[in-house]
């Protein structure tokens, strides 16, 4: 599984867009690259996961350079209630999530 | 769909006390999983089962935890006796690997569970 690296805190003001940046160099061929966000007093939440090239749903969108070593999380627009803890996991076949230290993202008003 | 429920949501013991913990899948779901949330050592994973086998309990702390699948749609994990370095957050998930993400999990509201 790919030890995931991210920074710790990020703030930012209502309506930015928030890029959380997280490395994971000993990334395996199998291995997909998946996004979690946890509010306070809450389980995780699945937001987006790909393999390669970029990924776009309702929520987020998910860029990943070809080397795989590392992806962005892009949240367009964000709002108060954007204030949570983001995961970033690289995860393979064993479908086991591992979860590290997370950012904290803090939206400000 | 109610998602993943657990119960209960709150559970305050002595030291000493056998405490277990509950946990019903999403109808349909065929893994389920517990977590445990602790500040020091963040978000764990304890035990996974697939088909309501347990499939890895390597995560399991010590013998004093155990976890059951009885059925599809019932898990306990219990601890006993309980210690206060157990108290924590304990999430439970459960996933179908048909019509889920690859890596997609949906966790309960978790049980706080406080040791005394």
């Amino acid at each position: 599984l790919a030890k995931t690296t991210q920074p710790i805190s990020m703030d930012s003001y209502e309506g930015q867009e928030v890029n959380i940046t997280c490395s994971h160099n000993n990334i395996a061929t199998n291995d997909y690259i998946t996004w979690y966000q946890q509010f306070p007093s809450q389980g995780p939440r699945f937001i987006i996961q790909g393999y390669k090239t970029k990924v776009t749903n309702e929520v987020a969108s998910l860029f990943i350079p070809a080397d795989r070593k590392s992806s962005t999380l892009s949240l367009p627009r964000v709002s108060l209630s954007d204030t949570a803890v983001y995961y970033c996991l690289g995860l393979g076949s064993a479908r086991q999530l591992t979860f590290g230290s997370g950012t904290q993202l803090t939206v400000l008003p | 769909d109610a998602g993943v429920i657990q119960s209960p949501r709150h559970e305050v013991t002595e030291m000493g006390q056998e405490v277990t913990l509950r946990c019903k899948p999403i109808s349909g779901h065929n893994s389920l999983f517990w977590y445990r949330q602790t500040m020091m050592r963040g978000l764990e994973l304890l035990i996974y089962f697939n088909n309501n086998v347990p499939i890895d309990d390597s995560g399991m702390p010590e013998d004093r935890f155990s976890a059951k699948m009885p059925n599809a749609s019932f898990s306990t994990l219990k601890i006993q006796p309980s210690e206060p370095r157990d108290s924590a957050v304990y999430f439970c998930a459960s996933s179908d690997p048909g019509t889920s993400a690859y890596n997609e999990q949906f966790f309960g509201p978790g049980t706080r569970l406080t040791v005394l």
